[in-house]
């Protein structure tokens, strides 16, 4: 079945860090993919998607490449800032598919 | 727009007990779903509705059951609590076509089973 796998955390920065977290995915055909941010006390929302391989989605700052051939969806933001703090998944839904599978959650920790 | 909203927030139940957490969204979306959210697993779909009048089981549905009787509702129900279910809830709901890419989530429920 569909699975993601994303970089463990927590990862703790220092402002205007740069952020990486990995994300790998297994499926069969050509999913959707998507980062999901959760701010503490809330519930998820929508950072970014890619619907197709070699598209790039973007928001806030924050970057995420649909690579077919590493099967991969790595979110990278150059300059992080203190309200970044948050826990971000990675997703993926099958084509044609509603729901969604997610990775484990990485949890980032920006200091001032 | 009050979008997805979940009650209660919180909620403390014993062993045994019995509840719903309420879920409802306003933006006539046609699939909605339940998750648990566990430290170390990410969320674990419990069920889904593609519509009203039908539901079905996702990765983790024992011990829950849900119905669909509206579009704007989407109960789920904890028939005998127990300490594995203690988690945080979240509900969710989505749109057709391209709209389907878009998930939104309510704010969760907080339940501990004692």
């Amino acid at each position: 079945g569909d699975s993601v796998t994303q970089m463990e955390g927590p990862v703790t920065l220092s402002e205007e860090a740069f952020l990486t977290i990995n994300c790998t995915y297994t499926a069969t055909g050509y999913p959707s993919l998507f980062w999901y941010v959760q701010y503490p006390g809330e519930g998820l929302q929508l950072l970014l998607k890619a619907t197709k391989a070699d598209d790039k989605g973007s928001n806030k700052g924050f970057e995420a490449t649909y690579r077919k051939e590493t099967t991969s969806f790595h979110l990278e933001k150059g300059s992080v800032q203190v309200s970044d703090s948050a826990v971000y998944f990675c997703a993926l839904r099958g084509r044609g598919d509603y729901k969604l599978s997610f990775g484990a959650g990485t949890t980032v920790t920006v200091r001032a | 727009n009050a979008g997805v909203t979940q009650t209660p927030k919180f909620q403390v139940l014993k062993t045994g007990q019995s509840m719903t957490l309420q879920c409802a969204q306003d933006m006539n979306h046609e699939y909605m779903s339940w998750y648990r959210q566990d430290p170390g697993m990410g969320l674990r779909l419990i069920h889904y509705s593609v519509g009203a009048g039908i539901t079905d089981q996702g990765e983790v549905p024992n011990g829950y059951n849900v119905s669909r009787s509206t579009t704007e509702d989407f109960p789920l129900r904890l028939l005998s609590a127990a300490p594995s279910q203690t988690s945080v809830y979240f509900c969710a709901s989505s749109g057709e076509g391209v709209a389907k890419n878009i998930q939104y989530f309510g704010a969760g429920t907080r339940l501990s089973v004692l």
